[in-house]
């Protein structure tokens, strides 16, 4: 298996600009979350989905920010318009079932994103 | 919610020594506690995990023991090698949630010749 897919490896935009951000979580995989670290806070977690179905976005930073799962295989996390403070690496994780059983989060190599 | 503290921030090794990092958690009902390895330009990658039902776990060079009364976990790498070199992060699962970890601040791990 590829292991989970995230594309763009780079992004640099300038403040206002929308940037969209993909992944192809592993297949088979119910669970999908998008994180984001940085030095200052470390790995949050802004949403994750279940069955394509969002289920938790109490992480998302503000409306700005709005993630999607039109199927299986794909998600996208947007954020519209971006800032400066944005900029951040942005990870994707995939896992087969529910983390409150104890189950491996599968990390994508991430997108490091620069807001000018 | 759960709240995971992971010391120290930082460890500097020589090559062939033992590191060991610990975390606090403060839900008791957690029962599930990985950790992960990041090397530079990389995501996060499991290296051992431990269930709340045993004490210890180990993996060759790698063990992760657990104290459920204290409610800490540390991990323990024995003869240090460079590619040990990286950033560790212990996590938790939050027992009010289905999906989500809740992770620590991270231990950068230096490891010198």
């Amino acid at each position: 298996d590829a292991g989970v897919i995230q594309s763009p490896r780079h992004e640099v935009t300038e403040m206002g600009q929308e940037v969209t951000l993909r992944c192809k979580p592993i297949s088979g995989h119910d669970y999908l979350f998008w994180y984001r670290q940085t030095m200052m806070r470390g790995l949050e977690l802004l949403i994750y989905f279940n069955n394509n179905v969002p289920i938790d976005d109490s992480g998302m930073p503000e409306d700005r920010f709005s993630a999607k799962m039109p199927n299986a295989s794909f998600s996208t996390l947007k954020i519209q318009p971006s800032e400066p403070r944005d900029s951040a690496v942005y990870f994707c994780a995939s896992s087969p079932h529910a983390q409150r059983v104890g189950d491996t989060q599968y990390f994508g190599p991430g997108t490091r994103l620069t807001v000018l | 919610g759960e709240n995971v503290e992971q010391h120290p921030s930082t460890l500097s090794v020589q090559e062939g020594d033992s590191a060991v990092i610990k975390c606090t958690y403060s839900d008791s009902a957690s029962n599930y506690f990985p950790w992960y390895k990041q090397e530079l330009g990389k995501g996060p990658q499991l290296i051992i995990d431990i269930r709340s039902n045993v004490g210890e776990k180990k993996d060759q060079r790698i063990a992760v023991t657990l104290n459920k009364t204290a409610k800490h976990f540390s991990l323990h790498i024995t003869e240090t090698q460079p590619e040990d070199s990286a950033v560790y992060f212990c996590a938790a699962p939050l027992t009010d949630s289905w999906g989500k970890l809740q992770f620590g601040a991270g231990t950068q791990v230096v490891v010198t010749p």
